[in-house]
């Protein structure tokens, strides 16, 4: 166990439709990424937070969002989903001074 | 910018037979490097880790992995492989800073029996 908290585990919706992912990082963790992995692109880097604030951006698209809240929580909005967009998301979390990623179990998401 | 590169996408090896995953970092100054593991149907989880000092590191499982700075590489070594070391291998690198880790496109590793 990471100490990463993600969820829902699995989520199956329409396309369309708008979705939040939910993750808590390990206790004391500034930082919190998102990952997404699929069959066919691998392992993407999405978005980085740190304690509130965006830091870094890869390969998010317009149609997805995400947030840290005060409480260093984290939600990835998911919206107009499409078929493509079925992939397992990894929340991930890091200490200020030590580089180290820490992930969570994923949450599935099934857009059908 | 920084990219990993991992040279062997998938790899098939039997039990007992020797290990050794390449990889390889494009940013030229101080970097953190991580080998990571996933398991199927499981998140990705830390197998070892350099940041500084000695570049030959030992990580859990009978995994190690040498940091060779003038190559640019970090490859990912066993010495014999067991059947429950059938996943998947990503490294990762970090330039410290921001914090931005970048992940290699993954080995796949099977161990057959």
């Amino acid at each position: 166990d990471s100490g990463v908290t993600q969820t829902p585990k699995h989520l199956i919706t329409a396309t369309g439709q708008r979705v939040t992912l939910r993750c808590s990082p390990r206790s004391g963790d500034l930082s919190v990424y998102w990952y997404q992995q699929s069959l066919d692109q691998g392992l993407q880097f999405l978005i980085q937070y740190y304690n509130g604030e965006e830091r870094a951006k890869g390969n998010i698209l317009e149609r997805f969002s995400a947030q840290q809240f005060p409480d260093l929580h984290s939600e990835l909005n998911l919206s107009s989903l499409e078929l493509g967009d079925s992939a397992l998301y990894f929340c991930a979390s890091s200490e200020n001074r030590d580089n180290t990623i820490y992930f969570g179990e994923g949450s599935w998401l099934t857009v059908v | 910018a920084q990219s990993v590169s991992q040279h062997n996408h998938h790899v098939i090896l039997s039990e007992a037979a020797s290990l050794e995953l390449g990889c390889n970092y494009s940013y030229g100054g101080t970097v953190n490097l991580f080998w990571y593991v996933q398991y199927p149907g499981q998140h990705l989880q830390l197998l070892l880790k350099y940041f500084s000092g000695d570049p030959l590191v030992k990580g859990i499982k009978g995994f190690e992995a040498e940091f060779i700075k003038s190559k640019f590489s970090f490859n990912l070594r066993k010495p014999s492989v067991q059947w429950s070391d059938t996943a998947e291998y990503f490294c990762a690198v970090n330039s410290g800073g921001y914090q931005k880790v970048t992940f290699g496109i993954g080995t796949k590793l099977q161990v057959i029996p």
